[in-house]
């Protein structure tokens, strides 16, 4: 299995804030990542997808970059709206996984 | 748009079986991936499996044993059974569309809400 490592799993920021989460594999995945938000109690949506498209109706304030096996997702400017959970996922092969995920929260 | 629902017993005893369907509106089931995946309290996301419209199917090897994804198409419908359950599967079950290997088009979007299954006697 594909193993995916986020990092940092904790991180606390303001609004205005720029921050960077970093998505690691095990192994090369070509461009086959996504990134995923979730609130609490709710379903994961899809932000990022083939590593940098831009899910339709994701603020642009939203970025993803990266191949092979590092990746990030970068929030240009934090809106309270943000503060969430966010995880990583592989479709480069089976079993499909997903990162341990990345909560961030308000400093 | 398309939308997804999780339906099914919330409760369900140890040794027995789990069974969700996952009922879609708004679209048809027709030529696409629709992948169940699972979430234990408070913890990350494991994707179970998936099934395409034809039938085909992809399981994950950590569950293959004990999972089986149907579809019926005149229903639009998929489901989800899940034997010999332990508290172990406790969790919430999401369908979601994707799972294909497509890198424009395999992503898991949309998802169900989501439901809560409890393993307990």
């Amino acid at each position: 299995d594909i193993q995916l490592t986020q990092s940092p799993s904790f991180l606390s920021a303001s609004v205005g804030d720029r921050v960077t989460i970093t998505c690691r594999a095990s192994q090369g995945i070509s461009s086959y990542l996504a990134w995923y938000q979730q609130k609490p109690g709710k379903a994961p949506k899809l932000l990022i997808y083939a590593a940098s498209t831009f899910q339709i109706g994701v603020p642009s304030r939203f970025s993803g970059s990266g191949s092979g096996t590092e990746f990030t997702l970068t929030i240009s400017s934090l809106q309270p709206e943000d503060f969430a959970t966010y995880y990583c996922q592989q479709l480069n092969s089976y079993p499909i996984t997903f990162g341990q995920g990345t909560r961030l929260e308000i400093k | 748009q398309v939308q997804l629902q999780e339906s099914g017993p919330g409760l369900v005893k140890p040794s027995e079986t789990l069974s969700l369907t996952c009922t879609v509106s708004g679209g048809s089931i027709n030529s696409y991936y629709w992948s169940w995946i699972r979430q234990p309290p408070g913890k990350g996301l494991e994707w179970i499996g998936y099934i395409f419209y034809s039938g085909s199917t992809n399981y994950n090897p950590s569950l293959k044993s004990r999972v089986t994804i149907s579809v019926d198409t005149s229903k639009n419908q998929f489901s989800l059974k899940l034997t010999s359950v332990t508290a172990a599967d406790t969790a919430v079950y999401y369908c979601a569309r994707g799972g294909g290997k497509l890198l424009y088009g395999g992503w898991f979007d949309p998802w169900g809400q989501g439901t809560l299954v409890t393993v307990s006697s």
